[in-house]
């Protein structure tokens, strides 16, 4: 079973509309991260959190808001999805011990 | 603000070749990350380069750091078509995120 997972991994929206994009691990990491990706702009980061009470902006959180129900579980809302919301969304864990992060398999997200 | 750059974005290369990318980064970091993505699935790890002059190799692949001059390199040999994917580099300075470049897309060819 991956270690990462990320539900749904498809999902086709209107704009206006309300979603959530979810987040677990299995690999007993206390911080999780989202990024979204955009053809050929690289990967950025929306929102990061150390742990259960600890979240914190990334460089473009605007739009978007998170919730970190448990160590394992972090979620990612769209309070009201607009098209260049339009992306394909990561999530990832941090191991402190090797300093190495891990990629759930991405949500490819589509506002109309 | 902390910025990262790669080059090239693009290369198309021969296989059998050598060839390397460059990622250089705009504030002093230790903690340097190389990844690989095919398309469509998510960012597979390559190298973790923890301090200056740190040198990883993983088959053809070979990663180096110099935190001096805030250079990192992915040098490949004796390119093969299996290697055809896009390279990202990225930048972590306090675990509060990565910074990525925006990727080298890499096409090897016969």
């Amino acid at each position: 079973d991956a270690d990462v997972t990320q539900t749904p991994r498809n999902r086709i929206t209107k704009t206006g509309k309300r979603i959530m994009l979810e987040c677990s691990q299995t690999k007993g990491h206390d911080r999780m991260y989202w990024y979204r990706q955009d053809p050929g702009l690289g990967l950025r980061l929306i929102y990061y959190s150390f742990d259960v009470k600890d979240i914190n902006k990334g460089e473009i959180s605007d739009g978007y808001s998170v919730s970190r129900q448990a160590q394992a579980k972090f979620s990612l809302s769209l309070e009201s999805a607009i098209p260049n919301q339009t992306a394909l969304y990561f999530c990832a864990t941090h191991a402190v011990d090797t300093n190495e992060q891990f990629f759930g398999p991405g949500t490819r997200l589509t506002v109309l | 603000e902390l910025k990262v750059e790669q080059n090239p974005l693009f290369l198309s290369m021969q296989e059998g070749k050598n060839y390397t990318i460059y990622c250089n980064y705009s504030t002093t970091s230790d903690r340097l990350y190389w990844y690989r993505q095919d398309p469509g699935k998510s960012l597979e790890s390559l190298f973790v380069l923890l301090s200056n002059g740190a040198v990883k190799q993983e088959g053809r692949l070979m990663a180096s750091l110099d935190t001096k001059a805030r250079l990192s390199t992915l040098h490949i040999t004796a390119a093969v078509h299996d290697l055809s994917a896009t390279y990202f580099c990225a930048v972590d300075m306090y675990a509060d995120g990565l910074t990525f470049g925006k990727g080298t897309h890499l096409i090897i060819q016969p």
